[in-house]
This record gives C-alpha cells, structure tokens and sequence, in this order.
C-alpha cells in the first residue's frame, strides 16, 4: 500500500491564479479530511467527506472547494489564490470510527506571492 | 465546543531526561484522544491512543493516560533521546465526522 499521497509537494503561485491539490489513498478509507497547518500553529481542518459523493465544510473552508467522486481521490481546489493561503497542506484519511487513527500524506507546502 | 490546549514549547532537554508535555481538552460527549508527531518535512504519525476514561496509551517509551477528572492527556517519557526531536500534537475525535481537533503543536529538541 502508498498510503495517503499528494502532489505537487511544492507549488508557488500568483495571487488570482487556481490550483487543485490532489489526495489519494489506496486503503478503502471512508473518511477524508484536508488539513492546513500554518508556522507555529496546529491543524485546523479545511474540508472532510465522509464517503463518495458526500462532503462538509471544516473550521476554515472559505477559499476552497472540494469533490468526492470516488472513495479513492478527494481533491482540493483554490478559485482565486489569496497570501492568506500561504500554509502547508495535508490530507488525511481513516476507516470510519473515531477510534481509528488518521493517515496523513506527506504535505503540498503552498507558497502564494 | 472541543478544544485542545498544550503547552508551549518549544521544550529543550538533555538526552536521557524525563519528558512531559501537558495537554488538556475540552469536549462535548466522549472523545477519542490522541498524540501525533511531526518529525521535519514529514507528515503526521500516530504515535499513540486513548480511546475511553483511564485507557493508558503507550509506544515507542512514550505514555500518556486518559483522565477524565481532570480532561488531561499528558505525554511522558522517562528517558528521551535525540531521535526524539520534533513537533508533538495533542488531539482529540469528534464521533461524527471522525473530525480531529489539534492543540497548536510543541516542539521537543533534545540535545546530546
């Protein structure tokens, strides 16, 4: 099994320009999650899905939009890339129940200028 | 609402010495808790799991036990080493959405 991958690994972009982070996991999880993590801070959840087809807005969704059309690929997209967007992005994915733990990919480190 | 809350770091120690790093949480219903490790330009592991009231989790020589009396999850260590080094969260579950909540992270930089 890869686990939980992602790429890029790194992106600059222009403010104004669109990108979309992919995720993919090759264990049958249900639950996907997309994270940020900015410098000295914890992650605050962005976007997660609870299976295909079904989505939710985390902590801080505003800027982002996200699709779950198969269990495997849960892909991030920013519109209209702002500074505040600058952070390091993780996607994660577990089985289903609390109890289990998550699976993180290695990170998209985002650099908007 | 669900919080967490550790301590800032960052936290410097000798190798060999004893290691804690609190945490305390704050939550609706019976969460599930945890400690993640970020080692440099990696992602997240789990380093270990608590999942009911007084459940220890433990791996690696690192402990912590899940006190609900006191909505504590403090990790420790009895003797830490240079492999040690990096960024510990705090983390609690959410059931639905199997959601975590992340404390903002503290570093450990252990010194030979």
């Amino acid at each position: 099994n890869a686990g939980v991958t992602q790429t890029p690994k790194f992106r600059i972009l222009k403010i104004g320009q669109s990108m979309t982070l992919q995720c993919t996991q090759d264990m049958n999880h249900n639950y996907m999650y997309w994270y940020r993590q900015d410098p000295g801070m914890g992650l605050k959840l962005i976007y997660y899905s609870v299976g295909a087809g079904i989505t939710d807005k985390g902590e801080v969704p505003n800027g982002y939009n996200v699709s779950r059309s198969t269990t495997e690929d849960f892909p991030l997209r920013l519109e209209l890339a702002a500074p505040s967007q600058t952070s390091v992005y993780f996607c994660a994915s577990v089985r289903d129940r609390a109890i289990y733990e998550q699976y993180f990919g290695p990170g998209t480190r985002l650099t908007v200028t | 609402g669900n919080s967490v809350t550790q301590m800032e770091g960052p936290v410097t120690l000798s190798e060999e010495a004893f290691l804690t790093i609190n945490c305390t949480y704050t939550a609706t219903g019976y969460p599930s808790l945890f400690w993640y490790v970020q080692y440099p330009g990696e992602g997240l592991q789990l380093l270990l799991k608590a999942t009911k009231a007084d459940d220890k989790g433990s791996n690696k020589g690192f402990e912590a036990t899940y006190r609900k009396e006191t909505t504590s999850f403090h990790l420790e260590k009895g003797s830490v080493q240079v492999s040690d080094s990096a960024v510990y969260f705090c983390a609690l579950s959410v059931e639905y959405g199997n959601k975590l909540v992340f404390g903002a992270g503290t570093i450990l930089r252990v010194k030979s």
